[in-house]
């Protein structure tokens, strides 16, 4: 069973729609969570950093960390076209492990006009 | 425009072959990461470094090598590759002491046949 799991989509939604991403994980040392969104044959970039538990906002994106459910969440308000992109959850320990993130597999999110 | 550069964009290579990867970073942050990316697993950490001298194994390390002889340069080499390197590779940085915030690259797209 892989550390971190994430629904791979692909997930396609109108405009304007709230899109709901999430992660499950297993190893209970991750404190810190992330959510990079990738386009297309394009490095991934940083969206959300998050650290334990609770929620976090910024603009249009909010997300969720739920430690004692091992589970992580990203919602896009008012999804946009420029929105799609693959998604992909990262974690990691902290400490000597800052860096050395876990991905989720990622998913592909098609937001049409 | 401050970031990593990585080259080659996109290679094909014969099977046995040498290969290295070059990165380069002009932030002057100290940890650099080698990853791979394969559909369906995500992004696989190779190796690392957290300082110039210094590097360390990740996750999928066998096959790969690195050196890190200054701040800025983080070369990867496949020392005789083989078709199950066929991958995207990602060089990334992190910008502080105290966080899992990665820079990534635009990706060196590698087949071996």
């Amino acid at each position: 069973q892989k550390e971190v799991e994430q629904d791979p989509g692909p997930l396609s939604v109108p405009e304007g729609a709230i899109v709901s991403l999430n992660c499950t994980y297993s190893n209970s040392a991750f404190q810190y969570f992330m959510w990079y969104r990738q386009y297309s044959r394009k490095g991934p970039e940083l969206l959300m950093y998050t650290y334990s538990s609770g929620n976090k906002e910024d603009g249009r994106f909010t997300a969720q960390v739920d430690k004692s459910s091992k589970y992580i969440s990203l919602f896009i308000r008012d999804s946009q076209p420029s929105d799609s992109a693959t998604y992909l959850c990262a974690m990691s320990a902290g400490g000597t492990s800052y860096g050395k993130l876990t991905f989720g597999q990622g998913t592909i999110l098609t937001v049409h006009p | 425009i401050a970031g990593i550069t990585q080259a080659p964009t996109s290679q094909i290579l014969a099977a046995g072959r040498r290969m290295t990867l070059r990165c380069t970073q002009d932030m002057r942050h100290n940890a650099m990461y080698w990853y791979r990316q394969d559909l369906g697993l995500g992004l696989r950490l190779i190796h690392y470094s957290n300082t110039a001298g210094t590097t360390g194994k990740g996750e999928v390390p066998d096959g790969y090598s690195v050196s890190r002889a200054n701040t800025d340069d983080f070369p990867l080499t496949l020392a005789s590759a083989v078709p199950s390197q066929t991958s995207v590779y990602f060089c990334a940085s992190r910008r502080s002491e105290n966080t899992g915030e990665l820079f990534f690259g635009e990706g060196s797209r590698l087949t071996v046949l």
